[in-house]
């Protein structure tokens, strides 16, 4: 089962605007990470927040983390035709052996940023 | 320093058929994830190896296993192909052993295709 639900599904800006996606999660987390995925490729690594971390920024990305309402979200800023992409959240649970090497991904958001 | 390697990147079976994928973790990462993703059931984990030990597993059935060498490289191998099989195979690396503390970083994938 998905742990991760991303919000919105699917999501159509303009070049130069913003684009925001959430994540809402279940369990109790180490941290959460966001990934990003063009066309069926690999998953490529944006950013990482700790449990203990309420926000964290990388470039044009930032991250928010809110673990008394289980949930994350990511913001990119003046978004590039470039950015259109699937985008997951994935959970590192904190549940012990049974988390080993083991990541929980919602069903991801699709960004489309219009040229 | 290079990054997740994945062999090979497209593979055509058919039922009944096995498959062998490769993975090449990140120099210096000993924790290699397995993960399936298909547009029905989104990425899910397969299960995890550290220093040639399967350390978890996820919910697949016993015709998909996995192994790892002692230079930290792994294998998934799956038996008995059946058409639901059809999904990118992901492999991720992780530098932190800990359970919980999971900063993945992931190959390209390896793209099956039952017939």
């Amino acid at each position: 089962s998905q742990q991760g639900e991303e919000d919105p599904q699917a999501l159509s800006i303009q070049e130069g605007e913003n684009a925001t996606m959430n994540c809402s999660y279940k369990t109790s987390i180490n941290n959460l990470q966001w990934y990003r995925q063009n066309s069926g490729r690999g998953l490529v690594h944006l950013i990482l927040i700790r449990s203990n971390e309420r926000e964290k920024h990388s470039g044009r990305l930032r991250v928010t983390l809110d673990t008394s309402k289980k949930s994350s979200s990511l913001l990119i800023t003046a978004s590039r035709a470039a950015d259109t992409a699937s985008y997951f959240c994935a959970t590192d649970a904190r549940a012990g052996g049974t988390s080993y090497g083991k990541l929980t991904f919602g069903q991801g958001t699709i960004l489309t940023v219009h040229p | 320093k290079a990054g997740v390697t994945q062999t090979p990147r497209y593979l055509i079976k058919t039922r009944g058929q096995q498959v062998t994928l490769s993975c090449s973790p990140i120099s210096g990462h000993r924790s290699v994830s397995w993960y399936q993703q298909t547009p029905g059931q989104g990425l899910q984990f397969l299960f995890e190896y550290f220093s040639e030990t399967q350390r978890n597993k996820g919910n697949f059935p016993g015709r998909f296993s996995g192994r790892q060498f002692s230079n930290s490289r792994s294998e998934m191998n799956v038996s008995t192909l059946e058409l639901g099989d059809s999904a990118l195979y992901l492999c991720a690396s992780s530098l932190t052993p800990l359970a919980g503390y999971n900063e993945q970083f992931f190959g390209p994938g390896t793209r099956l295709t039952v017939l």
